[in-house]
């Protein structure tokens, strides 16, 4: 059973579409994180939700409490933005729940 | 300051070998975390300290893992003996809070392979 599912898997772009990827979970949650794993294997945090929306330059997650699932959207996507983006879920207590990752490959 | 320092960052040893990760947090960090990520299971909490205290260990595979932080500065991770499904990479994490990954800063990584 795995608590937090993403979607797609595996996602392919052309330079400047709209990208959004998925994560839906099914436990009750204090906080969202959305990751990003860059080819050469480091992660680096993009954001910690618990409610509404957040932006970052051409980044914007949202979350849906009620529905459980948050949405990662990356506007005029460049292929720099190739990488794995990874959901993770934090209910009360310090339990973590990763996502398997969407692979994300933007072609110039 | 220099981040997350692992070691080695790449380790391949044979199947029953002692292994031995290695992670030095950033100065001033209260958590350390140690993580496992594989292409089946994605990424996985194996343990977290709080200053030097192992807190939740739960996450361990099972007793041929272990892990230490014998000061602020350093922690390890131990496999014995190594089996080729422990192969993975372990990454180390810290943060001031114990909050979830996003207020983590990661390591590069230790990109183990048993034969």
């Amino acid at each position: 059973k795995n608590e937090v599912e993403q979607s797609p898997q595996n996602l392919t772009a052309q330079e400047g579409e709209f990208i959004t990827i998925n994560c839906s979970y099914s436990v009750g949650i204090s906080a969202l994180h959305w990751l990003q794993q860059h080819p050469g294997g480091g992660i680096v945090s993009l954001f910690m939700l618990s409610s509404g929306k957040k932006k970052h330059g051409r980044l914007i997650a949202t979350i849906n409490i009620q529905e459980k699932h948050s949405s990662l959207h990356i506007t005029a996507s460049h292929p720099r933005d190739s990488a794995v983006y990874i959901c993770a879920v934090n209910p009360t207590g310090n339990q973590f729940y990763f996502g398997t990752g969407t692979s994300l490959t933007v072609i110039p | 300051d220099a981040g997350v320092i692992q070691s080695p960052r790449h380790e391949v040893t044979e199947m029953g070998q002692e292994v031995t990760l290695r992670c030095k947090p950033i100065s001033g960090h209260d958590y350390l975390f140690w993580y496992r990520q594989t292409m089946m299971r994605g990424l996985e909490l194996l343990i977290y300290f709080n200053n030097n205290v192992p807190i939740d260990d739960s996450g361990m595979p099972e007793d041929r893992f272990s892990a230490k932080m014998p000061n602020a500065s350093f922690s390890t991770l131990k496999i014995q003996p190594s089996e080729p499904r422990d192969s993975a990479v372990y990454f180390c994490a810290s943060s001031r809070l114990a909050g979830g990954p996003g207020e983590q800063y990661f390591g590069p990584g230790t990109r183990l392979t048993v034969t």
